[in-house]
């Protein structure tokens, strides 16, 4: 089943001790995405990437990094989190960037205390 | 910075009415689209307009683009509970990444 899939579903983390969120898809995608969602500011794009060993940043990029070392994986870093991180993470990906719509991830519910 | 903007922010209607959502956004887009949301879960691609089209049909969607008003349009005939969702407009800007930006999304809630 062609998929995006994000690990962990939910996580509770204390300041500061690193984290990764997982994302993996398994259709060949050129193009991946992370997004955070918050109550009443919508999805806000974190990073993107357009092929491999090629990233950029987002609107939000602060206090997040990423790689690309392969085509089906994009995991997200979080180097030293924060309470201000807590949020819904999604992790999205598409083959031709923005024009067959993109296939979105189950989601990561991360709390930060 | 986000792009599109939907309105309403909210929507309540009855089973078998229409919901029309609107979206608006600022600078020359290369395609407009139009996802669902189930409460806490994935957003799912309904639906893609190019900037050279001006109105698509899926199913019981109908999605129109005013280039000129730098607006979009979704309209779910005959609505049901099932359709009750957040529903958000992404925009690519002209000549920019092809990674599409979200608005904040118009939730729609029917009642059966």
């Amino acid at each position: 089943e062609a998929q995006v899939t994000q690990n962990p579903r939910y996580l509770i983390t204390v300041t500061g001790k690193k984290l990764t969120v997982t994302c993996s898809q398994n259709m060949n995608h050129e193009y991946m995405s992370w997004y955070r969602q918050d109550p009443g500011l919508g999805l806000r794009q974190i990073y993107y990437s357009m092929n491999v060993e090629v990233t950029d940043k987002g609107d939000v990029p602060e206090g997040y990094k990423v790689s690309r070392k392969e085509k089906r994986n994009f995991p997200l870093i979080l180097e030293s989190p924060s309470p201000n991180q807590t949020s819904l993470y999604f992790c999205a990906s598409s083959s031709t960037g923005a024009l067959n719509g993109y296939t979105f991830g189950s989601g990561t519910r991360l709390t930060v205390v | 910075s986000q792009q599109g903007e939907e309105d309403p922010q909210a929507l309540s209607i009855q089973e078998g009415e229409n919901a029309t959502m609107n979206c608006s956004y600022k600078t020359s887009i290369n395609n407009l689209q139009w996802y669902r949301q189930n409460s806490g879960r994935g957003l799912v691609h309904l639906i893609l307009i190019r900037s050279n089209e001006r109105e698509k049909h899926s199913g019981r969607l109908r999605v129109t683009l005013d280039t000129s008003k730098k607006s979009s349009s979704l309209l779910i005939t005959a609505s049901r509970a099932a359709d009750t969702a957040s529903y958000f407009c992404a925009t690519d800007a002209a000549g920019g990444s092809y990674i599409p930006t979200f608005g904040r999304g118009t939730s729609l809630i029917v009642h059966p």
